[in-house]
């Protein structure tokens, strides 16, 4: 079984702060790990995804996140804070197998003062 | 990149009638299809998962006679939601799986379809 979680529900930061939402997870399995962002009223977007290969994951719109196996983390990171970064953030785990299933954590909502 | 077009964005119904969501994979054929279903200010849920040419797989809980899905195609899945009711109203997305070709492991997303059953 895998599990994501994801702790607190709202990040606050300022335009130009460090972003930091945190994901920890559970998998007995090596896992595949996921940062997806979501709109309202749209459907997930692709930040970044870890897949066995290197462990720091740089993705879209200045996201990374850095897969630590020693802490079953994989927290989500960008040096300035935008405005439109603004959102829903939902960080997922899957198996390697076909066809595998992505479980998702509760998600946390970002939002970016002026 | 690969793109999954869901339709329609948003639905308005009456309670007792039926509605019905495409999801197309433009560019690529989705093997695997996920659908989601999610509430306000929560996660994701998955419903079910459809291969191409067999039966879906429903997660625990889940009316397979209320939300029928259809995977005919290598492009196209479908969720009906028959005789829908107000507690049916909400987000639904679906997802191609993690096999295609286009962007492995991606798991593109549709855009959603907002339900309200009036």
């Amino acid at each position: 079984a895998q599990s994501v979680t994801q702790l607190g529900s709202h990040v606050s930061v300022s335009e130009g702060a460090l972003v930091l939402l945190r994901c920890n997870y559970s998998s007995s399995v090596p896992p595949y790990l996921f940062w997806y962002v979501q709109y309202p009223n749209q459907g997930l977007q692709l930040l970044l995804k870890y897949t066995s290969a290197a462990t720091l994951v740089k993705g879209i719109n200045g996201f990374e996140a850095e897969f630590k196996k020693s802490e079953t983390s994989f927290h989500l990171t960008k040096p300035s804070a935008h405005m439109s970064d603004a959102a829903e953030y939902f960080c997922a785990v899957s198996s390697t197998g076909a066809n595998s299933k992505l479980t998702f954590g509760k998600g946390i909502t970002l939002s970016v003062r002026p | 990149g690969a793109v999954v077009s869901q339709h329609p964005s948003r639905v308005i119904c009456k309670s007792g009638t039926s509605v019905k969501i495409e999801c197309r994979s433009l560019d690529f054929q989705a093997t695997t299809m996920f659908w989601y279903r999610q509430f306000p200010k929560q996660s994701l849920m998955l419903m079910a998962t459809s291969n191409e040419g067999s039966k879906a797989t429903y997660e625990q809980g889940v009316e397979k006679d209320k939300f029928l899905i259809n995977h005919a195609s290598l492009t196209l899945s479908t969720l009906t939601v028959t005789s829908a009711h107000p507690e049916d109203s909400s987000f639904y997305i679906c997802s191609a799986g993690p096999n295609h070709q286009a962007d492995s492991y991606g798991y593109t997303f549709g855009s959603g379809t907002r339900l309200t059953v009036v």
